[in-house]
């Protein structure tokens, strides 16, 4: 069965410091990993998409995820968190059939303190 | 602005009180789904569409009907409402084939059963 990891309930870095929030999968055949976040009472903001190519993947407002094929991992990282960044993040993992659907993890809550 | 808008927003319902959830979507995306979000869970599917007239089981349809009659619609309907449906629902569309972003979601709708 298809399935996403996020091990972490919660994550607190000091602004300014590195931030990492973790996530596995496993899937059948090759994986369409995703990043989400949710800001208090709003819906989900795409962040990044990995589908082919590079490892590192880019996204919004300054963070990247990295793609490790080995260790079935897509970690989200930022070199250096701000306040703001504090917000739910959900990673996903493509469903391989035909129905597209995402399977998410159970999501991480990143608190970023001044 | 084009996206995926869901309605209401907020409702209170007493056990056993039926609602329908209207998402509805401008982009002409094919496929639609339905996610449910519990602390501690991240999204699960409800049900889903692959296009206008069609619908399936997700991971947790149980109490749950959907209908998709016209392409840029898709309802979830709850028959008798009960307290462990109370949760925040989300609709999300996304077109056939490859798509950068491929998932738009909407803002969700916040349901209390007491």
């Amino acid at each position: 069965a298809q399935s996403v990891a996020q091990p972490e309930d919660q994550v607190n870095v000091a602004e300014g410091n590195p931030l990492t929030v973790k996530c596995t999968y496993s899937v059948s055949g090759n994986p369409y990993l995703f990043w989400y976040v949710q800001y208090p009472n709003r819906g989900l903001q795409f962040l990044l998409k990995y589908i082919t190519g590079d490892n590192l993947v880019k996204g919004s407002y300054g963070f990247e995820a990295e793609f490790n094929k080995s260790q079935t991992s897509f970690h989200l990282k930022k070199p250096s968190a701000l306040v703001s960044d504090s917000a739910l993040y959900f990673c996903a993992v493509r469903d391989s059939g035909n129905t597209g659907k995402l399977i998410f993890g159970q999501g991480t809550t990143l608190q970023v303190k001044p | 602005n084009a996206g995926v808008t869901q309605t209401p927003k907020f409702r209170v319902l007493k056990t056993g009180q039926s609602m329908t959830l209207l998402c509805a979507q401008d982009m002409n995306h094919e496929y639609m789904y339905w996610y449910r979000q519990d602390p501690g869970m991240g999204l699960r599917l409800i049900h889903y569409s692959v296009g206008e007239g069609t619908t399936a089981k997700g991971e947790v349809p149980d109490g749950y009907n959907v209908s998709r009659l016209k392409k840029q619609n898709f309802l979830l309907g709850l028959e008798s409402a009960a307290p462990s449906q109370t949760s925040v629902y989300f609709c999300a569309s996304r077109p056939s084939g490859f798509s950068f972003y491929g998932y738009t979601f909407g803002s969700g709708t916040r349901l209390t059963v007491v």
